[in-house]
């Protein structure tokens, strides 16, 4: 099992503006997934990706995948105030755990 | 279908006690993990079910931490004489491995737990 490392650790914007969070890696992997969790409850999938796709979008959700540099990108656009979470990546390789690491926080004020 | 369902949603408990905490996954679902977060903190991985295999227990902090899964599906993390720095919220996932191992996990609600 390996655990992402997601960074930045914290990011305060604004509304409406775009929320760029990174994610680095170091073995292998089948595919990346990106997850949110609110209020110190259960995370929610947000979104996977598979290690042959380079990007993915799902509504105002860019997440692309580059696996020559180990890494993935989570963009979130135009954001909300209800977008405060935290964000936490997880790659992940066949027949292992999956697991987080400590996330990025955002912080989204109107 | 139920998502994944926790109890007790909260526990407090005096230093020393043991407590047992229960996860009942999504019907069908092979692979079980529990996790620990501390106020404020990533996730900590403890513990990973899948099917009839070994668990992983490479996450489980101390001896006092144990786990089982019984007949593949309800699991119950047992904490042995607690203590202060055991307080945090206790969160249990469950998946459907697939091949070439895609699994989104589904989350529980957490079990809080205070040692006291």
């Amino acid at each position: 099992s390996q655990q992402g490392e997601e960074d930045p650790q914290a990011l305060s914007i604004q509304e409406g503006e775009n929320a760029t969070m990174n994610c680095s890696y170091k073995t292998s992997i089948n595919n990346l997934q990106w997850y949110r969790q609110n209020s110190g409850r259960g995370l929610v999938h947000l979104i996977l990706i598979r290690s042959n796709e380079r990007e993915k979008h799902s509504g105002r959700l860019r997440v692309t995948l580059d696996t020559s540099k180990k890494s993935s990108s989570l963009l979130i656009t135009a954001s909300r105030a209800a977008d405060t979470a935290s964000y936490f990546c997880a790659p992940n390789q066949a027949g292992t755990a999956l697991i987080f690491g400590k996330g990025t926080t955002l912080s989204v004020s109107s | 279908g139920a998502g994944v369902s926790q109890s007790p949603s909260n526990k407090v408990t005096e230093k020393g006690k043991d407590v047992e905490l229960r996860c009942d996954p999504i019907s069908g679902h092979t692979a079980l993990y529990w996790y620990r977060q501390s106020l404020g903190q990533g996730l900590e991985f403890l513990i990973y079910f899948q099917g009839n295999s070994a668990p992983d227990k490479s996450g489980l902090p101390s001896d006092r931490f144990s786990a089982e899964r019984t007949g593949g599906s309800v699991s119950t993390l047992t904490i042995q004489r607690t203590q202060q720095e055991d307080s945090a919220v206790y969160l249990c996932a469950s998946s459907l491995v697939q091949a070439g191992g895609s699994e989104t996990q589904y989350f529980g609600p957490g079990t809080r737990l205070l040692v006291l």
